[in-house]
């Protein structure tokens, strides 16, 4: 089981590009990388994947280093509405039948954005 | 529906009594999970479970807690006797595992806000 590490919070002003860093050490061959946006009072919402390099869609990028032992989401030009707690989740998406995968979330990264 | 649903949004229970909270995954979502958040903090994982396998009980916390999943729908979590420090959002997520190489993406609803008195 693949723990991770985030900072607890972040402050940004509007505008900016944040950068919240997750650590994972033991990362396992199979695990891929997402990232999970939650505001409150609300369940998580899917953000992106990663399994290595460098993934972009709409709202973020993801970067991963060669060894994948961390993992760093991309936000450009924040905006008061993206703060939110953005987690990190570290696990295999290949699961197979009959075997299930305990997940853990950790605490999160509070992100506050300025204006 | 469109998306996970959770029912009941709120509940307010007294202490010692038992309480069930119900889940409505995606249609043909295989996989389903139950989490806890504790007031700011991460969440929480309990159970889940995968088509027909046996469920991942390994995250119930004790044996006051039990779930149970009707085919690949509807999914209702029971805490018996409740206890003050069960107050909590329950979490549910589904998600789709059409394959092995596949994006396990977990789509959450909106969460059961348990208060114990």
């Amino acid at each position: 089981l693949a723990k991770t590490t985030q900072p607890i919070s972040m402050d940004s002003y509007e505008g900016q590009e944040v950068n919240i860093t997750c650590s994972h050490n033991n990362i396992a061959t199979n695990d891929y990388i997402t990232w999970y946006q939650q505001f409150p009072s609300q369940g998580p919402r899917f953000i992106i994947q990663g399994y290595k390099t460098k993934v972009t869609n709409e709202v973020a990028s993801l970067f991963i280093p060669a060894d994948r032992k961390s993992s760093t989401l991309s936000l450009p030009r924040v905006s008061l509405s993206d703060t939110a707690v953005y987690y990190c989740l570290v696990g295999d998406t290949a699961v197979s039948s009959g075997s299930a995968r305990q997940l853990t979330f950790g605490s999160g990264t509070q992100l506050t954005v300025l204006p | 529906g469109a998306g996970v649903s959770q029912s009941p949004s709120n509940k307010v229970t007294e202490k010692g009594k038992d309480v069930e909270l119900r889940c409505d995954p995606i249609s043909g979502h295989t996989a389903l999970y139950w989490y806890r958040q504790r007031l700011g903090q991460g969440l929480e994982f309990l159970i889940y479970f995968q088509g027909n396998s046996a469920p991942d009980k390994s995250g119930l916390p004790s044996d006051r807690f039990s779930a149970e999943r009707t085919g690949e729908s509807v999914s209702t979590l029971t805490i018996q006797r409740t206890q003050q420090e069960d107050s909590a959002v329950y979490l549910c997520a589904s998600s789709a595992v059409p394959g092995s190489l596949a994006k396990n993406i977990q789509y959450f609803g909106a969460g059961t806000r348990l208060s114990v008195l």
